[in-house]
């Protein structure tokens, strides 16, 4: 069976930084694209990042451009690393997988999620 | 900045049929967008239930199905359940200046 399990979400001040961890169970990682996903407060959803399978090429959302950054390692864990955080981050962050390696075809699970509160 | 446009609401009676709509300020959405649709209910994580177009998953009921409409991606509810009142947002990949999925506003589907 597959599972995601969203961790690390908390209260971080504007331009803090935060670490989300994902941990997959019932199938490999490194085989399959992964993905971020967040919903603000009473929002739509909002593709944040992106990663082939193998920890492979990395594509991100222009509104977090060179502030996350998406990893895998060894340990079947998805990571994204938060830095620069904005009020406008504050957000539930979803762990989903993708249906291949690559990131075409789309999505299949989703994980509970995390929240994550940008605020003074 | 590309936008995926959905209707913001609709309104569909108990056994009825609904049709949703997913547009692309690109131009025509095509199956080379992929196109996903995703369910949420009030307090519950989102879940996928079309990949690709018109490809459920497994545990999709068969009254949903995904299709290609006059340009834009559709989900259509065949015989409408109270428990598919919920907001569906559609997912398109493009590939313009970087890859990337863009998410619609979403749909909230009313059934009264």
């Amino acid at each position: 069976e597959v599972q995601l399990l969203e961790s690390g979400g908390g209260l971080v001040q504007p331009g803090g930084s935060l670490r989300l961890s994902c941990e997959a169970s019932g199938f490999t990682l490194s085989s399959y694209a992964m993905n971020w996903v967040r919903q603000a407060p009473g929002k739509g959803l909002e593709w944040v990042s992106g990663i082939r399978g193998g920890g492979g090429d990395a594509f991100y959302a222009d509104s977090v451009k060179g502030r996350f950054t998406i990893s895998t390692d060894n340990s079947n864990t998805l990571y994204l690393q938060m830095n620069s955080l904005r009020v406008e981050d504050t957000a539930v962050y979803y762990c989903v997988k993708g249906l291949q390696w690559g990131l075409l075809l789309g999505i299949d699970y989703w994980g509970q999620g995390s929240l994550v509160t940008v605020s003074s | 900045q590309t936008v995926v446009t959905q209707e913001p609401s609709l309104t569909v009676s108990p056994g009825g049929t609904v049709t949703l709509t997913c547009a692309s300020s690109t131009g025509a959405v095509t199956s080379g967008n992929y196109p996903n649709w995703i369910q949420q209910k009030p307090g519950q994580a989102p879940r996928t239930l079309i990949y690709f177009t018109n490809n459920k998953h497994s545990w999709t009921p068969a009254r949903f199905s995904g299709s290609l409409l006059g340009g834009k991606a559709a989900l259509t509810v065949s015989g409408v359940q109270p428990e598919d009142e919920a907001e569906y947002y559609c997912l398109l990949f493009h590939d313009g200046d970087g890859l990337r999925w863009l998410f619609g506003g979403g749909t909230k589907l009313t059934v009264l």
